[in-house]
């Protein structure tokens, strides 16, 4: 089975720009997770997405959004970036239950210069 | 609101040590889960070991072991006979049934470099 992609591995963006991130989770798997990962911060939780609905959302500015398609994969997108939000972003999906682990992919390293 | 905590930011041992990570939550939940991750070099979390609230029983798989403790609202997992490649960072994360999984509050993680 495969696991969890996401692409791009490395994305490098400017102030001001705007920038959309991908994740195809297992095959089977409904709910996506996205998480930023800081040295600072550690792993914040930013929503999670199932069949198509959002489900739960951390606390992120409305700058980061994102969806969910009907084949499961999941798009996250962060407009009017700033040098703050240069970190890995995880994606993780997992099966229906409440009790399911998280299955991560190798993240997405965003660099905003 | 839930909380976990690692209180450990970075562990060094020398090969073969046994070695614990603690990790202590919070949680108005009675109804909860918790995890351990671990994050090797390459980036990638690994699921690891997966416990509810009702079962306080211990688990044991290979050198790994995971002591849960609702009196201490503790999750600790032991290392025996460490090795090189356990070198990562690990997390602890808790999940209360009124969400789920997907929206996990993870600890800031404990660096752990095993020397040869």
């Amino acid at each position: 089975k495969a696991g969890v992609t996401q692409t791009p591995r490395y994305l490098i963006k400017t102030r001001g720009q705007q920038v959309t991130l991908s994740c195809s989770p297992i095959s089977g798997h409904r709910s996506v997770s996205w998480y930023q990962q800081t040295p600072g911060q550690g792993l914040q939780f930013l929503f999670e997405y199932f069949s198509e609905t959002q489900r739960n959302k951390g606390n992120f500015p409305g700058r980061f959004s994102g969806r969910q398609f009907s084949n499961s994969r999941s798009e996250m997108n962060v407009s009017t970036l700033e040098l703050g939000d240069s970190a890995l972003y995880l994606c993780a999906s997992s099966s229906t239950g409440h009790n399911s682990p998280l299955h991560f992919g190798n993240g997405t390293r965003l660099t905003v210069t | 609101a839930q909380k976990v905590t690692q209180a450990q930011t970075e562990i060094s041992v020398v090969e073969k040590e046994d070695v614990t990570l603690d990790c202590v939550y919070e949680t108005r939940d009675t109804t909860y889960y918790l995890f351990w991750y671990k994050q090797p070099p390459s980036g990638e979390l690994v699921f690891l070991i997966r416990r509810n609230s009702f079962d306080e029983q211990n688990e044991i798989s290979g050198r790994y072991s995971w002591n849960f403790q609702k009196s201490t609202s503790s999750f600790n997992f032991t290392i025996t006979a460490s090795q090189v490649v356990d070198s990562a960072v690990y997390f602890c994360a808790l999940s209360e049934k009124g969400t789920n999984a997907g929206k996990s509050t993870f600890g800031d993680g404990t660096t752990l470099t095993v020397k040869p």
